[in-house]
């Protein structure tokens, strides 16, 4: 079946530590996103990317690191610079011509810092 | 800057009501807005996706519908279920951008 696989569900990180959060998919998309959602708020957008080898900083990338150098695959690195991290992370993947541009969202990961 | 807003915040009813849930937004100039319903601990699910230039879209017990000149948009559920209980969120992607600009959420609960 086709979808978005994001890793691991649960992640505990202490302070200080950079943490990689993985997100596959096998959809052919060629957009990925990164989201990050805080209760009472709404899903804020930290990195995009639109094609292999090419990414853009979204409204709230501070402290945040990825990469894009397979289409099936990107990556977040939260690192110690992340002042506030913990969160409920989640990453999604769209086709990049324009249409429908349905997004599809992986079941998220949930980092919390000790 | 792009605004979204939804109203209410939180919606409890029993089970067989018609409901309607709210989203307004600041600027029009907008390509398309998603519908998606989110599962406590869950990723988000596509519900419905509106074109700026169409009026409203339909799927199953769910219409959404989008006055763009407004800036508004509405989902109605027909005969609520308790399974529909979720968190409904919509999003608006600005024209000439990839980028989605998501509403804070209408948490529903459907009780029997």
């Amino acid at each position: 079946d086709g979808g978005i696989t994001q890793s691991p569900k649960y992640l505990f990180r202490k302070e200080g530590q950079n943490v990689t959060l993985s997100c596959e998919q096998n959809l052919n998309h060629d957009a990925m996103y990164w989201y990050r959602q805080d209760p009472g708020q709404g899903l804020r957008l930290i990195y995009y990317s639109q094609i292999v080898n090419d990414f853009q900083k979204g409204d709230i990338a501070e402290g945040y690191s990825v990469s894009r150098e397979k289409k099936e695959s990107f990556p977040l690195t939260v690192t110690s610079a992340q002042k506030n991290p913990t969160a409920f992370y989640l990453c999604a993947s769209s086709q990049a011509s324009a249409g429908a541009n349905v997004l599809t969202f992986g079941a998220g990961s949930r980092l919390t810092v000790l | 800057k792009q605004e979204v807003t939804q109203i209410p915040a939180a919606l409890s009813v029993p089970e067989g009501e018609n409901l309607v849930l709210n989203c307004s937004f600041t600027d029009s100039a907008i390509y398309n807005l998603q519908w998606f319903r989110q599962d406590p601990g869950k990723g988000l699910t596509s519900l419905l996706l509106i074109q700026s230039s169409q009026r409203e879209q339909t799927s199953g017990r769910l219409n959404a519908s989008l006055d763009k000149s407004s800036g508004r948009s509405t989902l109605y559920i027909a005969a609520s279920q308790p399974g529909d209980s979720a968190t409904y969120l919509c999003a608006v992607r600005r024209k000439n951008t990839d980028k989605l600009i998501f509403g804070t959420g209408t948490r529903l609960q459907v009780f029997p």
